[in-house]
């Protein structure tokens, strides 16, 4: 069975600052994707970045980027030059190869502050 | 850009009685599914669909539960005999591929309340 933890509740962060989402998760398959999406208070839910368990480098996506450990098992989600727009909901998910099903985490509650 | 559609953006639906959630899944993709999330909850995974048929499924997707695709467009998610457990955020999604790295791309969700 898959896992996935994030520990963070709720986070502020100031305007133009970086902030970083944890994220841990707990597979005993081999090969896996992580991925991250947003939820702004209107529900919907946007995919932001992909990390693939045997990709090399981390993932980046404009102001987004994934600081994939995996020996730690981790794919913490950086933003940077944060904007009041970020002011959302943030989930990690991961699905295994083979399967179709996302795990999500419980999410964390990102308020960026002017 | 394109994008997935589900109506109606909110149900009420008496305890007891069937309720049918509509999605438009992006035209070109393959593979379609349903999640839902209990206020408050996680995102918890229902169902998935492929060639007309179901490829995987949950725990939660029991004999209350199917899916169809009517015609070329549609992807609908019908709940018999509804609970008032099964109150919830449904969100349908669809992906192009079995790409590891294809993502899924969700609707807006429907909120369901089950009285």
């Amino acid at each position: 069975a898959q896992k996935i933890t994030q520990t963070q509740p709720g986070m502020f962060v100031q305007e133009k600052e970086a902030v970083t989402l944890d994220c841990t998760y707990d597979t005993s398959d081999p090969s896996y994707g992580l991925f991250w999406y947003k939820q702004p208070s209107s529900g919907e839910m946007i995919f932001l970045i992909y990390q693939g368990s045997y990709d090399q480098q981390n993932a980046t996506e404009g102001r987004y980027s994934l600081n994939f450990q995996k020996a730690r098992k981790s794919a913490n989600l950086v933003i940077s030059a944060s904007q009041l727009g970020d002011s959302a909901m943030y989930f990690c998910a991961m699905r295994v190869t083979g399967r179709r099903a996302l795990t999500f985490g419980s999410g964390t509650r990102l308020q960026v502050q002017p | 850009e394109p994008e997935v559609t589900q109506t109606p953006s909110h149900q009420v639906t008496q305890m007891g009685q069937e309720v049918i959630l509509r999605c438009v899944p992006i035209s070109n993709h393959l593979y379609f599914y349903w999640y839902r999330q209990i206020l408050g909850q996680k995102v918890e995974f229902l169902v998935s669909f492929y060639n007309n048929e179901i490829s995987e499924k949950s725990e939660i997707f029991d004999d209350q539960f199917s899916v169809e695709r009517p015609d070329g467009s549609n992807f609908t998610l019908k709940i018999r005999s509804t609970k008032l457990e099964d109150s919830a955020m449904y969100f349908c999604a669809s992906s192009q591929g079995r790409g590891d790295n294809q993502p899924q791309h969700f609707g807006d969700g429907t909120r369901l309340s089950i009285l």
